[in-house]
């Protein structure tokens, strides 16, 4: 059974930042591209960014509302991705939700999502 | 970047009732289209793909249709379990963008 757990949400103060967590299981990791994607309170679902399977290059692309600050990352031998968010900012408190997509790059249908990690950004 | 415009951004209907949510592209996506239910406090699942395939596991009453810009979800005979917030999804290019949401409720 695919699962995907993200971990790493929390209160946070603005300006700084967290790392999230999202741990895959019940399928080689390596081979799928995972995006994540949040969720502010009452909102709609927005992209966040993504990262290709290494098959696909390996490479990254974001939304242009977190580009700069945002970084994913993945380590295919633990079956996780990261995404490292800096500079948070109010704007950025959300449900995270890390997700698998079909193939190795963008073009595929996201399959699966984790629960989700909620990130709050306050003073 | 790509604009997904769906309508309507909310409907009621009851049981058994033909249900059909559109989402507009703001240009040619040619079928790159996914369909996502999502429930109260849970994370969206994957209804359709490619426009018009239907997920596995996922009850034939959803059905999707279209190309290029104009894409239709239909439910075939409303169930009290599709009370839910219907997304699109282009993944047609970068940045990847949803549908503002269409909310389902039963009357």
């Amino acid at each position: 059974e695919v699962q995907l757990v993200e971990s790493g949400g929390g209160l946070v103060q603005p300006g700084r930042s967290l790392r999230l967590s999202c741990t895959g299981s019940g399928f080689t990791f390596g081979d799928y591209a995972m995006s994540w994607v949040r969720q502010a309170p009452g909102k709609g679902l927005e992209w966040v960014g993504f990262i290709r399977s290494k098959g696909y290059g390996g490479t990254t692309e974001y939304a242009a509302s977190v580009k700069g600050r945002f970084a994913i990352s993945r380590d295919d031998s633990k079956s996780i991705a990261y995404l490292q968010v800096n500079s948070l900012e109010t704007e950025d408190t959300a449900v995270y939700y890390c997700a698998r997509h079909q193939g190795g790059g963008y073009d595929s249908p996201i399959d699966y999502w984790g629960q989700g990690t909620l990130v709050t950004v306050s003073s | 970047d790509i604009q997904m415009t769906q309508s309507p951004s909310s409907l009621s209907a009851s049981v058994g009732d033909r249900v059909t949510i559109t989402c507009r592209a703001s240009q040619s996506i040619r079928r790159y289209l996914n369909w996502y239910q999502e429930k109260p406090g849970k994370a969206p699942k994957l209804l359709i793909y490619a426009a018009s395939s239907l997920q596995s596991g996922v009850p034939s009453r959803f059905s999707g249709s279209g190309s290029g810009t104009d894409f239709t979800l239909t439910i075939s005979s409303l169930q009290p379990e599709d009370l839910a917030t219907y997304y699109c999804q282009q993944s047609y290019s970068t940045p990847l963008t949803f549908g503002g949401g269409t909310k389902v409720e039963i009357k």
